[in-house]
């Protein structure tokens, strides 16, 4: 059974403060893998996804990283902003020999919080 | 284009009341799903459907029913609500996630919050 780990569970850090927020899942043979943000009361917002086969994906000051044979994941935010405070979570989709792979794991999420 | 739309936004229910959840996409998407999300639980897959006229449990499907009528919606039913289905409900769609199609993220609603008391 796939276990999504997430660490860690809040992290608090200066504005202008460069980090590094964690991802680890126990079953290597995923389809791709996904990065959220969740802000308060609302729903979830697609950051950026990663496909098995790729080792990286950037978007504006984010970058996630994919070491699939590890199990392990890593979203980088650079120059952190307030706006960045949210809850960021990944989730992994399976891979499976039928080709039809719906079923994404989450982990629970680290809160992180950006002080101005 | 409004993407997934989720109503209501809040609902208080008695024990053994229904109501449905409803949920609607404008972006022609294939897959829709729903989760419910727990304090410090993560989201867990209730149900989903890869197509008008298809659906199947996902985790936790005990307690809800689904239909998929149309492409565009994807309503889910609590019959005889317990104060166990207190929780936030979430609903998602995806293009497809086939191989040979482009990873398609996952797009959510706003959420409903749901009380059962």
């Amino acid at each position: 059974k796939q276990e999504v780990t997430q660490i860690p569970a809040a992290l608090s850090v200066p504005e202008g403060e460069n980090l590094v927020l964690n991802c680890s899942f126990t079953d290597s043979a995923i389809y791709n893998l996904q990065w959220f943000r969740q802000d308060p009361g609302k729903g979830l917002t697609s950051l950026l996804l990663i496909q098995s086969s790729q080792r990286e994906q950037t978007s504006g000051r984010l970058n996630a990283s994919l070491d699939k044979s590890s199990g392990r994941s890593t979203l980088y935010i650079a120059a952190s902003q307030p706006g960045d405070s949210a809850t960021y979570l990944c989730a992994v989709r399976r891979e499976n020999s039928g080709g039809s792979n719906y079923k994404l794991t989450f982990g629970k999420g680290t809160l992180l919080t950006v002080n101005p | 284009n409004a993407g997934v739309t989720q109503t209501p936004k809040f609902r208080i229910l008695k024990i053994g009341q229904s109501m449905t959840l409803q949920c609607a996409q404008d972006m022609n998407h294939n897959y829709m799903y729903w989760y419910r999300q727990d304090p410090g639980m993560g989201l867990k897959l209730i149900y989903y459907s890869v197509g008008a006229g298809i659906t199947d449990k996902g985790e936790v499907p005990n307690g809800y029913n689904v239909s998929r009528s149309t492409t565009e919606d994807f309503p889910l039913r609590l019959e005889l609500a317990a104060p166990s289905q207190t929780s936030v409900y979430f609903c998602a769609s995806s293009y497809s996630h086939r191989v040979g199609f482009n990873n398609s993220p996952l797009h959510f609603g706003n959420g409903t919050r749901l009380t059962v008391t």
